[in-house]
């Protein structure tokens, strides 16, 4: 069975510091691995994904993560945050029999960016 | 390119009133559909599954269901409303074992 846990539900830092946000996976199969982010009231929205091609996964707005197999880990990361990176942020797997292949969601971790 | 669309973007509802939300993807042709429920504060929480017309795959029992009467066309229902079922619902599909598109959510406050 395939499990997301995220670390810290907020992670508060200062515009232009690093992100890290923490993301660890158990499956029992090679995983696939996702991170989402989601602004108010809005759809998830795709960052990257690991699909067991390359371990760092670049994303869109400078986003990355590096799949860690030893660790079971999948964090992401961002070398300077900018005030519009505050949003939720979703660590996923994927799962399921056959071809319905749903994804299981972490807890999710609220960015905050101080200016 | 592939579109999903989703509504109503936001609703209120009284307990015991009926649900109706309405789901469709364009530009691709059997797709997997979902439902999540995200409530206030928490993570998204898989409803329902859908791997092709009438299949239908409930994840977790409750007040609510779903139907898939076209091949692009996903509702989630309900007969009678409950104060739980506030939140936040998403719509997304996917090709199977791919990556999962949102729609832009539907906010439902029962009251």
């Amino acid at each position: 069975a395939q499990s997301v846990t995220q670390l810290g539900s907020h992670v508060s830092v200062s515009e232009g510091a690093l992100v890290l946000l923490r993301c660890n996976y158990s499956s029992s199969v090679p995983p696939y691995l996702f991170w989402y982010v989601q602004y108010p009231n809005q759809g998830l929205q795709l960052l990257l994904k690991y699909t067991s091609a390359a371990t760092l996964v670049k994303g869109i707005n400078d986003f990355e993560a590096e799949f860690k197999k030893s660790e079971t880990s999948f964090h992401l990361t961002k070398p300077s945050a900018h005030m519009s990176d505050a949003a939720e942020y979703f660590c996923a797997v994927t799962a399921g029999p056959d071809s319905s292949y749903y994804m299981i969601f972490g807890s999710g971790t609220r960015l905050l960016v101080r200016p | 390119s592939q579109t999903i669309h989703q509504w109503p973007a936001t609703l209120v509802q009284p307990v015991g009133s009926p649900l109706s939300l309405e789901c469709t993807v364009e530009g691709t042709s059997n797709p997997n559909l979902y439902w999540y429920r995200q409530a206030a504060g928490r993570g998204l929480q898989l409803l329902f599954y859908s791997v092709g017309i009438g299949q239908i795959s409930s994840e977790v029992p409750q007040n609510l269901s779903a139907s898939r009467p076209q091949d692009r066309q996903f509702i989630l229902s309900s007969k009678k409303l409950l104060l739980s079922d506030s939140g936040f619902y998403l719509c997304a599909w996917s090709e199977a074992g791919s990556i999962q598109y949102f729609g832009a959510g539907t906010r439902l406050s029962v009251l």
